[in-house]
């Protein structure tokens, strides 16, 4: 059964950079496509983006537009993890942050595994 | 960004009544390579989401047959033949046929 897991700190200040990692567990992340999405308080879903796991593909990224400057996402092959850093942070980037399992959507769609999320709460 | 609208964002149900969550989205989602990439979630109070349906009317393992998925090209509905108390929480569609990938806002199911 494959298991994700976010980690990381729990409290950012403006202006500074949020990092998290994503362990995965139960399969190998060379195998998949691996995902960000935030959740601010009471709100909706955002994707943040993607990174493709696949060997041939590994490394290449995509980013939600309204995050590009400030968004990165790599990949631990070594360590079977995938992390996300987001700078330059306001209190608007306050979320619940999911790491989540994309798949070859053609066969199987979007995001059939989530980790349980971690709350990232930014302020001074 | 592809705009995708759910509604009723409200859904009060009687137990073993059916429900009905429809999701629009301003554009197609038949993707290039002949697919359309519309899922569904549920996420309970203080849980992560959990994916239902892929590709308009297909059932994650696990998920039970009183949950099912139609629609074609920009108009797509989630039913449930009988809710069931498991059944609260908040259901989301999900566009994944055009980049960003975006969320409807969700509907909240209760049980009346």
């Amino acid at each position: 059964q494959v298991q994700l897991q976010e980690s990381g700190p729990g409290l950012v200040k403006p202006s500074e950079t949020l990092s998290l990692t994503c362990t995965v567990s139960g399969g190998s992340i060379s195998n998949y496509h691996w995902g960000w999405v935030r959740q601010p308080p009471g709100k909706g879903l955002e994707w943040i983006g993607y990174i493709f796991g696949y060997i041939f593909d590994s490394g290449r990224t995509n980013y939600n537009p309204s995050l590009v400057g400030r968004v990165t996402i790599s990949l631990d092959t070594s360590r079977n993890q995938f992390s996300l850093n987001l700078n330059s942070v306001t209190a608007a980037d306050t979320a619940v942050y999911y790491c989540a399992r994309q798949p070859s959507a053609s066969t199987s769609g979007h995001l059939d595994y989530w980790g349980q999320g971690t709350l990232v709460t930014v302020s001074s | 960004d592809v705009v995708v609208t759910q509604s009723p964002l409200s859904l009060p149900v009687t137990l073993g009544q059916p429900a009905s969550i429809s999701c629009r989205s301003g554009r197609s989602l038949v993707y290039s390579d002949g697919n359309t990439y519309l899922n569904w979630f549920h996420q309970r109070p203080g849980q992560s989401p959990r994916r239902l349906i892929y590709k308009v009317s297909n059932r994650d393992s696990g998920v039970p047959d009183r949950f099912s998925g139609s629609g074609s090209d920009t108009d797509f509905t989630l039913k449930i033949s009988r809710v069931e108390a498991e059944d609260v929480g908040v259901y989301y569609c999900m566009q994944g046929s055009h980049w960003p990938y975006t969320f409807g806002q969700g509907t909240k199911l209760e049980i009346k």
